[in-house]
């Protein structure tokens, strides 16, 4: 069974502090993503890896960057978080070649004041 | 550019079938994911269709149709639990396009 696990389910932060959100999944996955979840936006892409020590820029990628230093694990920086921020954080892994299907971490749901 | 619609939301009867639908136009095109999200829950895998032609699974049925960019995911039977979210999202090459999602009210 895959697992995906996120660092927290709810953080709250303010202004101007840096913030790791930290994923983590078990499953010797290749690939792994980084999305925000805003009411009527949908999933939103932050940014993907593709291997260790590679990422690719998403959709919104503006104010984020990552990092992945292990295969099972990708950290998603906030270098000075804002109120516009505040959102859902989903994590996904999918396995690579043609298996496609992406399977999600519960989300962390980060307020910043 | 890239536009997945789907409709915010439906509602629908216990018991009865409903049928949601998407429709875009990508740049690219690998296959079309439909994923299921409670509130406060990740989403999770429902299907996965990458040629045309309806594929049924139990009381969820996924269809496509590649020329028209069209697909729906069509519920059965429906039950008080199946009120979520339902995500459509095209697959280029691993990477997914989300569409806003569609939030499905089951009534008694």
């Amino acid at each position: 069974d895959v697992k995906v696990t996120q660092s927290s389910r709810y953080l709250v932060k303010r202004t101007g502090e840096k913030v790791f959100l930290e994923c983590v999944q078990d499953m010797d996955h290749e690939n792994m993503f980084w999305y925000r979840q805003d009411p009527g936006l949908g999933l939103r892409l932050i940014y993907f890896s593709y291997d260790v020590k590679m990422k690719e820029k998403g959709d919104i990628p503006e104010g984020y960057s990552v990092s992945r230093e292990k295969k099972e694990r990708f950290s998603l920086i906030l270098e000075s978080a804002s109120t516009n921020q505040t959102s859902m954080y989903l994590c996904a892994s999918s396995g690579g070649g043609d298996n496609y299907e992406q399977y999600f971490g519960p989300g962390t749901r980060l307020t910043v004041t | 550019g890239q536009n997945i619609d789907q409709p915010t939301e439906m509602t629908a009867t216990e018991g009865a079938i409903v049928q949601i639908n998407c429709t875009y136009q990508t740049s690219g095109f690998n296959g079309l994911f439909w994923y299921q999200q409670h509130a406060g829950e990740a989403p999770t895998f429902l299907s996965y269709n990458v040629l045309d032609g309806l594929e049924e699974k139990g009381r969820f049925s996924s269809f496509l149709s590649r020329s028209k960019g069209y697909s729906y995911l069509l519920l059965k039977e429906l039950q008080m639990k199946d009120s979520a979210s339902y995500l459509c999202a095209v697959n280029q090459g691993g990477k997914l396009i989300f569409g806003q999602g569609t939030e499905l009210s089951v009534k008694p």
